[in-house]
């Protein structure tokens, strides 16, 4: 079954730094997505992404933080000075139409010291 | 953010028993409800949904039953296997500003089940 991959599976970055997270979703998907999940807290919803923009965005996803699918196959998130506080699994999805369900990478858990 | 509550953090059940996983919402907008389930180490992965204008929908072990007056679903599993214990997660949304997508899951905090041979 196709599956939505994402790399690196752990990314350590020190305050500060940038980092681009980077996800393949499934060849046939249309719709893009970012989630977080904080350590003991719910996943949740930073950006879906639709013909080549943003199409929602949460609070959370301020000016610190971008999207780009700069092929045919790979979407980035990238963080541009990361925060102790953006230590989170981030999970990347796709969904095929705007009514299917979202399928979802693995995640990156991203440590930021 | 308690739009999606899941009360309950863990359940037990005996293999071959039903599993019930509930889920409350305060949220009157959300008009699409997912339960996704979560091993470690891994993404959530898709398991059922339900739209508003149904009250129950089924596949295979996993049935979905919505209580739109009471903001309430649940899951349930039957008959129960061991394989099925991991986090379960369930998640609402409402159709974006124009139409866009219903992507924008709103996620409740989990339940651990664990089924026990």
């Amino acid at each position: 079954e196709p599956e939505v991959t994402q790399t690196p599976s752990h990314q350590v970055t020190q305050m500060g730094q940038e980092v681009i997270l980077r996800c393949v979703p499934i060849s046939n998907h249309l719709y893009f997505y970012w989630y977080r999940q904080i350590l003991g807290q719910k996943v949740e919803f930073l950006v879906s992404f639709y013909n080549n923009e943003i199409s929602e965005k949460s609070e959370i996803f301020d000016d610190q933080f971008s999207v780009e699918r700069p092929d045919g196959s790979n979407f980035t998130l990238k963080i541009r000075s990361t925060k102790l506080e953006d230590s989170a699994m981030y999970f990347c999805a796709s969904s095929v139409d705007i009514i299917s369900p979202l399928h979802f990478g693995n995640g990156t858990r991203l440590t930021v010291t | 953010d308690q739009q999606v509550k899941q009360n309950s953090p863990s359940l037990s059940v005996q293999e071959g028993r039903i599993s019930i996983l509930n889920c409350d919402y305060t949220n009157s907008m959300f008009d699409y409800f997912l339960w996704y389930k979560k091993y470690p180490a891994e993404g959530p992965t898709f398991l059922i949904s339900i739209s508003s204008i149904k009250d129950k929908n089924e596949d295979g072990r996993f049935t979905v039953f919505l209580n739109k007056s009471a903001k309430h679903l649940s899951l349930h599993i039957v008959p129960s296997q061991p394989g099925d214990s991991a986090v379960y997660f369930c998640a609402a949304s409402a159709q974006a500003p124009g139409g866009t997508s219903y992507g924008k899951l709103t996620f409740g905090q989990g339940t651990i089940l664990t089924v026990h041979p």
